[in-house]
């Protein structure tokens, strides 16, 4: 148990289709990040939150739209994928966004794929 | 921008020795956090171990220590006397100390333990 759970695990769908990945952290922590992991690619940051406001968006096209109502949850919406969109998409927490000797929490990740 | 390089996509060893993975970097800061991260087929990244780049003490946590150089801009892991569970890709990640939290992440090297 890692304190940070995302679900789906899995998830398939059409490039026409709207879904949402949730991510919940259980440690109390003020800081949250969406990463996207691809094959044979390192892992890039997406989205940061702290304390529910974005304060960081690294370029990510806006089929794909973040949303942060608490410091315990962070949701990813997805609409109008394409296929270089299939990737595993990791959820991270911290501590606080400023406090860099904190290490990053990641939940298992929901595996995406688009047809 | 800070880049991570991990020129070693996969490694194989035996169970009970001793690997190395190797890990570069490229940065103008003078002061950063450099850490591994392993992630197993569960997929959940877990923090291995952390290295402060102000400090000359190279880290150790158990069966697991870096190589740190940070005139040559590298940080290798050593894993001593190896387990079949340590069997798991491998990521090098980069932080700077300043500003909000964003790991950089190298390739990943994929460690397979044998029996």
């Amino acid at each position: 148990e890692t304190g940070v759970t995302q679900t789906p695990r899995h998830l398939v769908m059409g490039m026409t289709n709207k879904k949402s990945l949730k991510c919940e952290q259980h440690l109390g922590h003020n800081a949250m990040y969406w990463y996207k992991q691809s094959a044979k690619k390192p892992l890039e940051l997406m989205f940061v939150y702290s304390l529910e406001e974005r304060v960081e968006n690294n370029s990510v096209p806006s089929r794909f739209s973040p949303e942060c109502p608490n410091s315990s949850h962070l949701f990813l919406h997805l609409h109008t994928l394409q296929p270089e969109d299939s990737a595993l998409y990791l959820c991270a927490s911290s501590q606080d966004v400023r406090y860099s000797n904190q290490p990053q929490h990641f939940g298992d990740g929901t595996r995406l794929s688009i047809l | 921008a800070q880049t991570v390089t991990q020129s070693q996509p996969e490694m194989s060893v035996q169970e009970a020795e001793t690997v190395t993975l190797s890990c570069t970097y490229d940065t103008s800061e003078n002061n950063y956090y450099l850490f591994w991260y392993k992630q197993p087929p569960s997929r959940q990244m877990i923090l291995v171990i952390r290295q402060e780049a102000y400090k000359q003490q190279n880290a150790t946590e158990n069966r697991f220590s870096v190589n740190f150089q940070k005139a040559a801009k590298s940080f290798s892991l050593k894993i001593s006397d190896s387990q079949l569970g340590d069997t798991a890709m491998y990521f090098c990640a980069f932080m700077k100390i300043q500003g909000a939290q964003k790991l950089v992440f190298g390739q990943g090297t994929r460690l397979t333990i044998n029996p």
